[in-house]
């Protein structure tokens, strides 16, 4: 079965650090991967998406994420972190056949002034 | 292009009763999924619907069923609520339902069941 693991559900940066959110998942097959993100009280809005085109993907708002298979990881990083960037982040992956998303438990992230 | 709506955005039912969510999807989008999203048990796929058809369903009791129109708006409804129920529902739309696509999200409808 294909599923996602979150590591940490909880992460603190200052604003302007490195924000780096890690995403491992199983799979059997090739998997397409993806980082969500809600901001309090709205729906999840699509950060980046791996559809086995590049190994680094990049998304909105600064964000990337690198496909690692031999670690089967999807972290997501962000060179600089804003204010603005605190919300929950989920790391999904599409069941192949079955037309469904799998999320993670979620990482809430928090910036400190 | 709008995106996905989903009406009304907040509920508030009791224990018995049933609820009818709605939800529309970007124009031109032919699938609709649901998810509940639950402080517990997080993100969980209730199930998804192409052309009027369901495709796919995800491990929920038979309480929640759903349908889709020929416009492609969905509508989700849960019978005899319990205390459990309370979620946000999330609904999604893409636009072949293939499996690399995006799903696109709406706001949600919270459900509260007293």
């Amino acid at each position: 079965a294909q599923s996602v693991t979150q590591l940490g559900s909880h992460v603190s940066v200052s604003e302007g650090a490195l924000v780096l959110l890690r995403c491992n998942y199983s799979s059997s097959v090739p998997p397409y991967l993806f980082w969500y993100v809600q901001y309090p009280n709205q729906g999840l809005q699509l950060l980046l998406k791996y559809t086995s085109a590049a190994t680094l993907v990049k998304g909105i708002n600064g964000f990337e994420a690198e496909f690692k298979k031999s670690e089967t990881s999807f972290h997501l990083t962000k060179p600089s972190a804003h204010m603005s960037d605190a919300a929950e982040y989920f790391c999904a992956v599409m069941v192949q056949g079955a037309q469904k998303l799998v999320f993670g438990q979620g990482t809430r992230l928090t910036i400190n002034p | 292009k709008a995106g996905v709506t989903q009406t009304p955005r907040y509920l508030i039912k009791t224990r018995g009763q049933q609820v009818t969510l709605s939800c529309s999807p970007i124009s031109g989008h032919r699938s609709v999924s649901w998810y509940q999203q639950t402080p517990g048990q997080g993100l969980q796929f209730l199930f998804e619907y192409f052309s009027e058809t369901q495709r796919n369903k995800g491990n929920f009791p038979g309480r929640f069923s759903g349908r889709q129109f020929s416009n492609s708006r969905s509508e989700m409804n849960v019978s005899t609520l319990e205390l459990g129920d309370s979620a946000l529902y999330l609904c999604a739309s893409g636009r072949a339902g293939t499996v690399q696509e995006t799903q696109y999200f709406g706001p949600g409808t919270r459900l509260l069941v007293l």
